[in-house]
């Protein structure tokens, strides 16, 4: 997955519940992305940061925040979790000159 | 009318055959273009990108481009059943905080058959 990791793989957390979402990279790459996928709708842009200290709202950001505190690290956090918020979210970096997107393995969330 | 469309498929092809795989995207102005391939349960993985009119090749892999007819395809030769995935084309437009962005289709589930 590029060097790309997500923790934890899987939650299940219920209706108000707050968890983040850990993404890290070890490629020293400045973007990073967070996607959201669901049956029917395919990949949806949550957050994105161009680099270090940036973060930008993408597509879905309702519901969600994100931290760039360093390089390596992009979180995603979820304050009061929603049923509507199940899904299988993906954390991006992009590389090389045109900048191509990988994924990393995945979180699947299951809110009750 | 989305901005990337796909047929959902799925598409069974026999073992040996072409698989075609099609997307169309609205923007006009978009320059880049990739497929990826997703098995159940796995996060998307790049199989090829083209930024120019015509055809590229990557072993059993040929990706199309027409921005004319804003028609994108894939052309896998000599299917396998290990091709059997989820496929989905992405077109790239830029982000007003810098970086770039991936616009997904739905997908189109390819299933090589014995």
């Amino acid at each position: 997955n590029a060097g790309v990791t997500q923790n934890p793989k899987f939650q299940v957390l219920k209706t108000g519940q707050s968890m983040t979402l850990q993404c890290a990279q070890d490629m020293n790459h400045n973007s990073m992305y967070w996607y959201r996928q669901d049956p029917g709708m395919g990949l949806r842009l949550i957050y994105y940061s161009a680099s270090e200290g940036t973060t930008d709202k993408g597509e879905v950001p309702n519901g969600y925040n994100v931290s760039r505190l360093n390089k390596r690290e992009f979180s995603l956090r979820l304050e009061s979790a929603a049923p509507s918020q199940t899904s299988v979210y993906f954390c991006a970096i992009s590389l090389g000159a045109r900048e191509t997107q990988y994924f990393g393995p995945g979180t699947r969330l299951l809110v009750l | 009318q989305k901005e990337v469309e796909q047929n959902s498929g799925p598409l069974s092809v026999p073992e040996g055959a072409i698989a075609s795989l099609n997307c169309t995207y609205s923007d006009r102005g978009s320059q880049s273009f990739f497929w990826y391939r997703q098995y159940s349960g796995k996060s998307p993985e790049l199989i090829m990108f083209i930024y120019s009119n015509g055809d590229k090749e990557d072993g059993r892999f040929t990706a199309q481009l027409n921005k004319a007819s804003q028609y994108v395809s894939l052309l896998i030769r000599d299917s396998q059943p290990s091709d059997s995935a989820t496929y989905l084309c992405a077109v790239r437009g830029i982000l007003t905080g810098g970086g770039n962005k991936l616009t997904f289709g739905t997908g189109t589930q390819l299933k090589v058959e014995l």
